[in-house]
């Protein structure tokens, strides 16, 4: 059975510092998203990593996959309050468009 | 485009009503999927296709129907809802490209939930 397992659940921010995500998956994998999700909102594409050693950043936000190790991370530089929401990590191994999420992160960046 | 859209936005069901989600995209997007997401989990796949005619269960297929008649359209029914249905629903459409970077689009969800 596959999983996808992100850790922490939970992350609290403080302005200014620099937090790492993690997600783990149990089996190969074409490619690995990353979303942000705001409350009551629908989830927002921020990456989408295909090959092992893969980096892609976005302003504050960068992403890596390492598909020997099954892992992903998703760096969060300087966190500001924007960032506040929650992340997920999901996995397409069958490329087919059928996604195996991560249960998520909540981030709250606090002052 | 209106990208992935999805009706109704809010529905509040009695346990054993039947109902019927509306999901649509003009993309021209071959795949397409639908999810539930339920406090604290990430979203879970419920039925998905990969064109007109074709559709199969994913992970949690239980007390769902789907049919995918054309290529814009996936409608996903619930045949006699129960209170373990109360969720909210997306639906997504992949976009296949030739890089292999397929992004999903998702719709803005439907809020269900069952009394």
């Amino acid at each position: 059975e596959l999983k996808v397992e992100q850790n922490p659940l939970f992350l609290s921010m403080q302005e200014g510092k620099n937090y790492t995500i993690y997600c783990n998956y149990s089996t190969t994998s074409d490619r690995l998203y990353w979303y942000r999700q705001d409350p009551g909102k629908s989830l927002e594409s921020l990456f989408v990593l295909l090959s092992n050693g893969a980096v892609k950043q976005e302003g504050r936000l960068m992403a890596s996959l390492d598909t020997k190790a099954r892992l992903s991370t998703l760096h969060i530089t300087a966190a500001v309050h924007d960032l506040s929401a929650t992340y997920f990590c999901a996995v397409d191994p069958d490329s087919w468009g059928k996604l195996q999420f991560g249960a998520g992160t909540q981030v709250v960046v606090t002052p | 485009n209106a990208g992935v859209t999805q009706t109704p936005k809010f529905q509040v069901l009695k346990t054993g009503q039947s109902m019927t989600l509306q999901c649509a995209q003009d993309m021209n997007h071959e795949y397409m999927s639908w999810y539930r997401q339920d406090p604290g989990m990430g979203l879970r796949l419920i039925h998905y296709s990969v064109g007109a005619g074709i559709t199969d269960q994913g992970e949690v297929p239980n007390g769902y129907n789907v049919s995918r008649s054309t290529t814009e359209d996936f409608p996903l029914r619930l045949l006699s809802a129960a209170p373990s249905q109360t969720s909210v629903y997306f639906c997504a459409s992949t976009q296949i490209s030739g890089t292999g970077e397929h992004e999903q689009f998702f719709g803005p969800g439907t809020r269900l939930t069952v009394l």
